[in-house]
């Protein structure tokens, strides 16, 4: 199964950029790349995928490199609302896709 | 997106004893699955809900101890049997609506004195 490894934690200071790494070099040709975050005392909440090219979104861009062994959540402009844990995530499919969260990386915004 | 509710969101229960977990989503899901969060810990997957049939089971959950029911296509439920203080953990249920990534619920915090 494809895993995914992640820095357990990062600072950002509040209205910068932040991107967060991703490192998934045993991904197969058909695994998509998803990012999750999960907000204190929330579920995971949804935020971007990918497979090949970048994506965009309202909440982030997603940053594939040309190997896709590695992969880059960029949020724009971090506000302390995006402090959370993040999580990239390769769905296995085993008669469906089903996600296996790794630790995730804590981010910390500082005003 | 969908909407899914959990309940209870949070309940402290005596050792020995079971607590069934519901789990409603507002739209028809395709797959539904449980997940256990430990303290300080990520989620872990517990088991896929399947419609009409037996939960399938990931390495280390039984069905003894964490039976599932999932009677219709927006409703599934999660029994905690036979309740350890280890079992105090945040219990999530997730589904997915059509081809879109997974939505979850907020978890029912689950204390076991």
């Amino acid at each position: 199964d494809a895993k995914t490894t992640q820095p357990n934690s990062m600072e950002s200071n509040e209205e910068e950029p932040v991107h967060l790494p991703c490192n998934h070099s045993t991904i197969s040709g058909t695994d998509y790349i998803h990012w999750y975050r999960q907000l204190p005392s929330q579920g995971p909440e949804y935020v971007i995928h990918g497979l090949t090219s970048n994506v965009n979104n309202r909440m982030a861009s997603l940053a594939i490199a040309e190997d896709r062994k590695s992969s880059t959540l960029i949020l724009h402009r971090a506000t302390l609302r995006d402090a959370a844990v993040y999580y990239c995530i390769l769905p296995i499919f085993s008669g469906t896709y089903k996600y296996i969260f790794g630790t995730g990386t804590r981010l910390k915004v500082l005003a | 997106s969908a909407v899914i509710s959990q309940k209870p969101s949070r309940d402290i229960c005596q050792r020995g004893t079971s607590l069934t977990i519901q789990c409603q989503v507002d739209s028809q899901v395709t797959m539904m699955f449980w997940y256990r969060q430990q303290p300080g810990q990520s989620l872990t997957l517990i088991a896929t809900a399947n419609q009409g049939s037996e939960a399938t089971y990931e390495s280390g959950f039984v069905i003894d101890k964490f039976p599932i029911s999932r009677p219709n296509l927006t409703f599934s439920t999660l029994t905690v049997s036979n309740m350890s203080p280890e079992d105090s953990s945040i219990y999530l249920c997730s589904a997915v609506v059509g081809g879109q990534p997974q939505h979850f619920g907020d978890g029912t915090r689950l204390s076991i004195l």
